[in-house]
């Protein structure tokens, strides 16, 4: 499979626990970027990666949250301490470079329910 | 007020209809259009893709963009029960930036 995984599928967490996603892009792809998205709601920009640099981070990211892209390659997404209002499907998207195409092509995404 | 509109459905057609998806924006700035697809728990699926204004066709499927009334639409043409889903349009300002997404328009197309 060429596309773009996310681990786990599923996650179910208790209030105050931290938590850890993971997200593989599409070969070569240098730009990644990470979503959030409530029943009902499109997608909500979070965070993006050009290589391994954090290029642009949402006012919606609060402290609690924190992404890496070490060596350009896979992501990684913290949440610490979460809080019931961070249950959503995180959704981690990747690019190709702008010289050949401009979409953005999405993982099937990381459900995390807070209890 | 969100800086892109979308209805957000149920839109019911019987199969074999022509389904019209539309959305409004408000930020003239915005270059790239897309469409995608999201079926339940799935993530969402690129569709189509427009750079500016015009029409783009790929099979079934015309994506059109009229930056003057900042207005985009997708056209399904002989929708089909597999076409059921819920359906994204999305933009951005320039290449590689993020997207900006409208709430979805749920579409179920009867057999």
């Amino acid at each position: 499979d060429t596309g773009v995984s996310q681990d786990p599928r599923h996650k179910i967490t208790k209030r105050g626990q931290n938590v850890t996603f993971r997200c593989d892009p599409i070969s070569e792809h240098n730009r990644l970027y990470w979503y959030r998205q409530t029943l009902g709601q499109g997608p909500e920009f979070l965070t993006y990666f050009q290589n391994e640099a954090q290029l642009e981070k949402s006012r919606l990211l609060s402290d609690r949250f924190s992404a890496e892209r070490p060596k350009g390659s896979f992501s990684t997404l913290e949440i610490q301490r979460t809080e019931q209002g961070d249950s959503a499907m995180y959704l981690c998207a990747s690019s190709p470079p702008s010289s050949h195409s401009t979409e953005a092509f999405f993982g099937q995404g990381t459900r995390l329910t807070v209890v | 007020q969100k800086e892109v509109e979308q209805d957000p459905g149920p839109l019911s057609v019987p199969e074999g209809a022509i389904v019209s998806l539309n959305c409004t924006y408000s930020n003239s700035a915005f270059q790239y259009f897309m469409w995608y697809r999201q079926y339940s728990r799935k993530g969402p699926e690129l569709l189509m893709y427009t750079y500016s204004s015009g029409n783009k066709e790929d099979g079934r499927f015309t994506a059109q963009v009229d930056k003057s009334s900042k207005y985009i639409s997708l056209f399904i043409r002989d929708s089909q029960p597999s076409d059921s889903a819920t359906y994204l349009c999305a933009m951005s300002l320039e290449y590689g930036n993020k997207l900006v997404f409208g709430a979805g328009t749920i579409l179920r197309v009867k057999s």
